[in-house]
């Protein structure tokens, strides 16, 4: 079965600051991989998507995220932050030829202060 | 992407009484998935529902505790029933999109049982 392990529960950053969120997997074949974020009192939207090809993958809001398979990781970077970035970014793994079965992460909070 | 509307958006219920949590697509879907976000965890999928067929639950999910309807292809429900303090939580409600491989979710149901 897979899994996925973020090791930072909290992160906070200043505006204009780069960031980088933690994502660690486990599957024995390449997965495929996302990143969602879930804003205070919102639902869950997906920021990007690694299926296969380039593992460098860009998403929206100027987020991308680099897997790599050697590391089993999959971690999210942003080159500067935004005040409105504040929330809950939670990775996920699913099975190949089934993006049902899909096993989400314990989630980073985080907190951009001025 | 499919747009999700989910009912209602937050609830207060009383210990032993029953909530019915509606999710509504604006577009035909076959699989829809039903997921719990207890305080401070992650998402753990509760069901999949398919039209026409019962719904499959996951390890520690059962439909008396959770029964689901999936009446047509845009329209799902799932109760939550003889409610405890322990079933406080989010409920979020999602879609599959087959032909990207990726989920979408709605904005869930905020559960607080006294």
């Amino acid at each position: 079965a897979q899994s996925v392990t973020q090791p930072d529960i909290h992160i906070t950053v200043s505006e204009g600051a780069s960031l980088e969120l933690r994502c660690n997997y486990s599957y024995g074949a390449t997965p495929y991989l996302f990143w969602y974020v879930q804003s205070p009192g919102q639902g869950l939207q997906l920021l990007l998507k690694y299926f296969s090809g380039d593992t460098l993958v860009q998403g929206i809001k100027g987020f991308e995220a680099e897997f790599k398979r050697s590391q089993s990781s999959f971690n999210l970077r942003k080159p500067s932050v935004h005040w409105s970035d504040a929330a809950e970014y939670f990775c996920a793994v699913g099975v190949r030829g089934g993006y049902q079965k899909v096993t989400f992460g314990t989630g980073t909070k985080l907190q951009v202060i001025p | 992407s499919a747009v999700i509307s989910q009912k209602p958006s937050r609830d207060i219920c009383q210990r032993g009484t029953s909530l019915t949590i509606q999710c509504q697509v604006d577009s035909q879907v076959t699989m829809m998935f039903w997921y719990r976000q207890q305080p401070g965890q992650s998402l753990t999928l509760i069901a999949t529902a398919n039209q026409g067929s019962e719904a499959t639950y996951e390890s520690g999910f059962v439909i008396d505790k959770f029964p689901i309807s999936r009446p047509n292809l845009t329209f799902s429900t799932l109760t939550v029933s003889n409610m405890s303090p322990e079933d406080s939580s989010i409920y979020l409600c999602s879609v599959g999109d087959g032909a990207k491989n990726i989920q979408y979710f709605g904005a869930g149901t905020r559960l607080s049982v006294l």
